[in-house]
């Protein structure tokens, strides 16, 4: 299958810091990509579906001034986590899919805010 | 509004055993079905996609079937291993809300040595 690389596997940063992580589309062009939040022994919950060349499009209760999601190209997406809390310290995982075919997945970030 | 379930939510099961996984969706107006695997701490690993004008595919050990009309898809895993144990989840895309995956709360699979 397809390739989704996540960037990085892990991160521990500093409360009030920034963090951004990276999401690239090996191996096809996506014009869609996801961006899911998973707390530990829990479902993914989605916080965002961004078009490349759009903005995105945010879940509801979803602090867009917090997660800011770029996609500037098919093969590449961003989430920055701004001022970082204790709080945000989670699991991220992104998706890419190319129009209306098979999703693939990165690996996960673990963000951990001390 | 789709909704999609797994059952069982938890699975032990001996070395070699066949199983089944069950997923079900609301809507039948799908385009298509994926089966993905979770390791913990990992991200999904998608296993088989069945497009809405089939009923099955298979990879592998895996068969997963498709029936749209009941709303209803299962995943088999023949000749069950330690290896396949993990999170299954099953989810559909929802094309009336920007094509967003609508998951089940998966199926933790536990096989035994």
């Amino acid at each position: 299958g397809a390739v989704v690389s996540q960037h990085p596997s892990w991160v521990i940063c500093k409360s009030g810091t920034s963090v951004k992580i990276e999401c690239r589309s090996l191996d096809f062009q996506a014009t869609t990509m996801f961006w899911y939040r998973q707390f530990p022994k829990q479902s993914l919950m989605l916080m965002a579906t961004s078009n490349e060349g759009s903005k995105a499009t945010y879940e509801q209760g979803v602090e867009k001034d917090k997660f800011l999601i770029n996609h500037a190209s098919l093969t590449l997406s961003t989430l920055t986590v701004t001022s970082a809390h204790p709080e945000d310290s989670s699991f991220y995982i992104c998706s890419a899919r190319l129009k209306f075919t098979e999703a693939f997945f990165g690996q996960g970030t673990r963000l951990t805010v001390v | 509004k789709q909704e999609v379930t797994q059952i069982p939510a938890a699975l032990s099961v001996p070395e070699g055993e066949n199983l089944v996984l069950n997923c079900s969706f609301t809507d039948s107006a799908i385009y298509n079905l994926q089966w993905f695997r979770q390791d913990p701490g990992k991200g999904l690993t998608s296993l088989l996609l069945i497009q809405s004008s089939q009923r099955e595919q298979t990879s592998g050990r895996l068969n997963a079937s498709l029936d749209k009309s009941s709303g209803r898809s299962t995943l088999y895993i023949a000749a069950s291993q330690p290896g396949d144990s993990a999170t299954y989840l099953c989810a559909v895309p929802n094309y009336n809300q920007g094509g967003k995956l609508i998951f089940g709360q998966g199926t933790e699979l536990s096989v035994k040595p």
